[in-house]
């Protein structure tokens, strides 16, 4: 079984300022994928960002990076220069060759002006 | 089509009706997935399909809940004698294939109100 955790209900953050979303993760697999998606309120659910476990390097997409902590089972996603187009659930989730896609339950990320 | 299709995008039904969702996957997409979410709330995996491969069933809630993959291709969600919890938004996935190696991509979703 594999489980995605996500303990942090709901965050808020200024415009422009920097903001990091938590997820720990299990697995028994070696080789699996790891993903955020936002959903804002249209509900329409978007991929925001990809990591490979075997590659060691973080992934970064403009201003969406993530710190992947394997060993720790961390896999967190910082969002710099914060817009408002940004504020929506985000969802932290896990899979693998031999899994089913898993998600954690999500956080709110609400961006000020 | 280009993306993943939900029909309806909105249904209201009366409680003890039975219900049909439907999900059309991105043509030549392998892995389909069905997820339940509730106001707010996270996603609840409700059953995953791969190739031909039997059913990942393990989070349909009750025997109320089935689905069927006719095809390879468009699934179809229904649940028999509705309740008031029922009442959720359940989205529809598909991806290339299981592995990961691919994104999942989503549908708008079905906005599920049993009244």
């Amino acid at each position: 079984a594999q489980t995605v955790t996500q303990s942090q209900p709901e965050m808020s953050v200024q415009e422009a300022e920097t903001v990091t979303l938590s997820c720990t993760y299990d697995t028994s697999e070696n080789n699996y994928y790891l993903f955020w998606y936002k959903q804002p309120p249209s509900r329409q659910m978007i991929l925001v960002i990809r990591q490979e476990a075997y590659k060691q390097q973080n992934a970064t997409e403009n201003r969406f990076s993530v710190n992947f902590q394997k060993a720790a089972k961390s896999f967190s996603l910082k969002i710099s220069d914060s817009q408002l187009g940004d504020t929506a659930m985000y969802f932290c989730a896990l899979t693998g060759a031999n899994s089913k896609l898993t998600f954690g339950k999500g956080i709110t990320l609400s961006v000020r002006p | 089509g280009a993306g993943v299709s939900q029909s309806p995008s909105n249904k209201v039904t009366e409680k003890g009706k039975d219900v049909e969702l439907r999900c059309d996957p991105i043509s030549g997409h392998t892995a389909l997935y069905w997820y339940r979410q509730s106001l707010g709330q996270g996603l609840e995996f409700l059953i995953y399909f791969q190739g031909n491969s039997a059913p990942d069933k393990s989070g349909l809630p009750s025997d109320r809940f089935s689905a069927e993959r006719t095809g390879g291709s468009v699934s179809t969600l229904t649940i028999q004698r509705t309740q008031q919890e029922d009442s959720a938004v359940y989205l529809c996935a598909s991806s290339l294939d299981s592995t990961g190696v691919t994104e999942a991509f989503f549908g708008q979703g079905t906005r599920l109100t049993v009244v």
